[in-house]
């Protein structure tokens, strides 16, 4: 069965670094997300991203944070200079039609730890 | 207040046991969705509904659109049904997601 995979599934990292995280989503699907989950916490949406562009973003989505979608079959989340509270479980997910019309499929994760 | 509430946030049962989670919103919605993540922190979607009922396996799904309100329900519940269960709304393409409930089955 199809998944999305997603790596590295655990990523340390210093205050004021960069990091990438990668996905690659289900390959027919049109529609990509991140979210995350601070430990305790619920989760929360970061971005949708469809056409290759950027659809929806929350407010945690701020200029420190960007997506690409650079050849077709990944989908990347960069932080530029991370910050303590970036600590958190990130989730990538993909769908074909956008979550207003079927499930979405969710990665395994990325434990992103900022020390 | 939240956007998404769910109730109750633990809830333990004995296996065999029919077991109810229950989700109400506040935003105007256009599908609800329930997923379910596993102790190791994996996410699985259960169902995405807008109306009405849907079933799979020994799950069932419910929605009432007037009254905001969601349930999912397990029948014949089992240890390997522990794990937190989370309901969430969309009305963009963004999911607003509950707090999630931890089920624990016991044999």
């Amino acid at each position: 069965e199809p998944e999305v995979t997603q790596t590295p599934s655990h990523q340390v990292t210093q205050m004021g670094q960069e990091v990438i995280l990668r996905c690659v989503p289900i390959s027919n699907h049109l529609y990509f997300y991140w979210y995350r989950q601070i430990l305790g916490q619920k989760v929360e949406f970061l971005v949708s991203f469809y056409n290759n562009e950027i659809s929806e973003k929350s407010e945690i989505f701020d200029d420190q944070f960007s997506v690409e979608r650079p050849d077709g079959s990944n989908f990347t989340l960069k932080i530029r200079s991370t910050k303590l509270e970036d600590s958190a479980m990130y989730f990538c997910a993909s769908s074909e039609q956008g979550s207003r019309d079927e499930k979405l499929f969710f990665g395994s994760g990325t434990q992103l730890s900022v020390l | 207040k939240n956007e998404v509430e769910q109730s109750p946030q633990n809830l333990t049962a004995q296996e065999g046991e029919f077991i109810t989670i229950n989700c109400s919103y506040s935003v105007g919605i256009s599908a609800l969705h329930w997923l379910q993540q596993h102790p190791g922190g994996g996410i699985v979607s259960l169902f995405m509904l807008s109306s009405g009922k849907k079933k799979h396996g020994r799950l069932i799904a419910t929605i009432n659109i007037q009254e905001k309100h969601s349930s999912l329900h397990i029948t014949a519940s089992h240890p390997r049904d522990s794990a937190v269960y989370i309901c969430a709304a969309t009305n963009t393409d963004k999911l607003i997601f509950g707090t999630g409930t931890r089920l624990q089955v016991f044999p």
